[in-house]
This record gives structure tokens, sequence and C-alpha cells, in this order.
């Protein structure tokens, strides 16, 4: 099983500055998913990523999957405080199918 | 995407004691997933609920202390027995797509007093 390494670990910012958080492993990831949590609530999928150098937006979300597959991350446009969350990046276990390797997670604050 | 919904939403206990924690799925899942989360940590997996057998546990965690039962496709129950508070955690249900993709409930808050 590969560590899937996140960073930073948290992060605060003002409404309207752009954050990007990370997510790196040693090993080429099969594919990679983003997910957020909000206080109080479950994980979210966010977004898949499949192939290496693959962008994905989601509004003032951008998706990078690093061409050898080996990172990815995540750029916030102008946060929002609705913004605020933990953010999980997952790999599939390709021994275990449907189980989910987690990183440690991106604790995000946006404040107003 | 699938719709899930656990309850209690939360609970206090006293030590000793077993809570049950239920989860619905509102249309059928592959897999189903227990997991615990320390909060603002990332997620713990506790085991694997399966249809109709015994449910597959990650390395710590074992049947007696934590007993999952998954009678059909879209129902299971996590029961954390002889709490302590130790136990005191977030735990979630998730279910999963034929794509690897996992919807989570929104968790049960417990605390063990």
């Amino acid at each position: 099983t590969q560590l899937l390494e996140q960073s930073p670990q948290f992060l605060s910012i003002q409404e309207g500055e752009n954050l990007t958080v990370y997510c790196n492993s040693s090993s080429v990831f099969s594919s990679l998913q983003w997910y957020r949590q909000e206080p109080g609530e479950g994980p979210v999928l966010l977004v898949t990523v499949v192939t290496g150098g693959e962008v994905k937006k989601l509004k003032r979300l951008t998706f990078q999957f690093g061409d050898a597959r080996k990172d990815s991350s995540l750029h916030i446009t102008a946060a929002q405080p609705g913004d605020t969350g933990l953010y999980l990046c997952a790999e599939p276990l390709t021994d275990s199918w449907g189980k989910l390797q987690f990183g440690a997670g991106t604790q995000v604050v946006v404040t107003p | 995407s699938a719709v899930i919904s656990q309850k209690p939403s939360r609970d206090i206990c006293q030590r000793g004691t077993s809570l049950t924690i239920q989860c619905q799925v509102d249309s059928q899942v592959t897999m189903m997933f227990w997991y615990r989360q320390q909060p603002g940590q990332s997620l713990t997996l506790i085991a694997t609920a399966n249809q109709g057998s015994e449910a597959t546990y990650e390395s710590g965690f074992v049947i007696d202390k934590f007993p999952i039962s998954r009678p059909n496709l879209t129902f299971s129950t996590l029961t954390v027995s002889n709490m302590s508070p130790e136990d005191s955690s977030i735990y979630l249900c998730a279910g999963g797509s034929s794509y690897n993709e996992q919807f989570f409930g929104p968790g049960t808050r417990l605390t063990v007093l």
C-alpha cells in the first residue's frame, strides 16, 4: 500500500485569495479521487482523474494530474467561506476491489 | 450517485455499553464500508460489510468489538461494543460504486463518558 502525502496539513486564507493543495506519492497512481468534507458532514467526491497530464475544472476548482501520475493538485480561485473543509485525496487499492487509500487531508479555512 | 443516511447522528454513551449505528442507501451499491474518523483527521477503514456473510475487518479491528451486519444490498449496521472513552469518534458509512468511487453518509458522532 503506497503512502499518499498531502500538503499543507492546514491552510487559513481570506476570502478572495487563491490556494493550492497537493497530493503526492512515490509510486504511480492508478487513478486519483478528490473529496471535500464540510464540517459535520461526510466526504463528498469532487472529481476523479485518470490520465497523466489531465486537467479538470469544477467551477472555481481546478484539478491537475501530473504527467507521471505521481502527483496531483487542487487549485481554488477566489476562495469563499463555503470552500472551508477537509480536502482528501484517495486512490483505489489495486489488490482490494472497491477499497480506497486516503491521504491525511488538508484542512482549509476561508474567513470572510 | 447514492444518497446515504445514518442514524443516530450523534450520541453520548456510558462506558461499558454498546451502540448500534444504522446505514441506509437509497440505491443498490456494490460495496458498503465503515470508517472511523477523528475530527479534522483522515478516515480509517474499519471493515467492508458483505451482504449475507461476515464482514471483512482491517488490521486492528475485530468482530467482537465492531460486529457488522448487512442483511441486504441497501442496509448495514455497525455496533460499537463495550465502549470506552477511546471509542469516541465519528463513524461513517460509505457505499462503493463499480467505478471505485465512494459515497458517504453524514456520520455518527459518538462520545463515550
